[in-house]
């Protein structure tokens, strides 16, 4: 079946600190992967995605890596700041459906 | 950018009662809405598949005579949880997608709502 293990949080950082949030997925034919976020009072938002192996998607000085060997998809950033406080969440879509697959979302707290 | 609203963002009610959740795309025309459902530390689950103007297409699991989707235009759609309890407490999401303008096989991006908190006593 299609699902999405994530790193479970709470995550708190200090300001300029380097993040990882883990994903791994598992997958019934060759599937996109996605990294949403979810600031407070508000929708999830598509942060980045990688439709095939070895592709990096970026935005934001965020970036994950589409790793086909390690079935991950691992959430990184330099230095985060206060304002990237949110939820993340990992998730994946299978060729010709438009299904999301929900990892269990992260909770990151950045600390002036 | 795409932005969906949804109405109520919380809502308490009594059991037995229903509830009637809306969920708007703004400033786009959503030929296919999604309602999610998320437990507390657990991941959004897709409850139905909704296209304007047809029935919805409800995931295995998942009540459809308890959760009523109604698509009627291309801006609204609604779920109404009838006869609600105190198990169906739960937080509620849905996302809207603009009509498929890529090749068939690539994911056509969801917009989503800031989602609605449901707590039946």
């Amino acid at each position: 079946g299609n699902s999405v293990t994530q790193m479970e949080g709470p995550v708190t950082l200090s300001e300029e600190a380097f993040l990882t949030i883990n994903c791994t997925y598992t997958a019934t034919g060759y599937p996109s992967l996605f990294w949403y976020v979810q600031y407070p009072g508000e929708g999830l938002q598509l942060l980045l995605k990688a439709t095939k192996a070895d592709d990096k998607g970026s935005n934001k000085g965020f970036e994950a890596t589409y790793r086909k060997e390690t079935t991950s998809f691992h959430l990184e950033k330099g230095s985060v700041q206060v304002s990237d406080s949110a939820v993340y969440f990992c998730a994946l879509s299978v060729s010709g459906a438009n299904n999301l697959f929900f990892g269990t979302g992260t909770r990151l707290t950045v600390i002036p | 950018g795409a932005v969906v609203s949804q109405h109520p963002s919380w809502v308490i009610c009594k059991s037995g009662t229903s509830v009637k959740i809306e969920c708007r795309s703004l400033d786009f025309q959503a030929t296919t809405m999604f309602w999610y459902r998320q437990f507390p530390k657990q991941s959004l689950m897709l409850m139905a598949t909704s296209n304007e103007g047809s029935k919805a297409t409800y995931e295995q699991g998942v009540e459809k005579d308890k959760f009523l989707i109604n698509h009627a235009s291309l801006t609204l759609s609604t779920l109404t949880v009838t006869s609600a309890h105190p198990e169906d407490s739960s937080f509620y999401i849905c996302s809207a997608a603009g009509p498929r303008t890529g090749l068939f096989w690539v994911y056509n991006e969801q917009f989503f709502g800031p989602g609605t908190r449901l707590t039946v006593l």
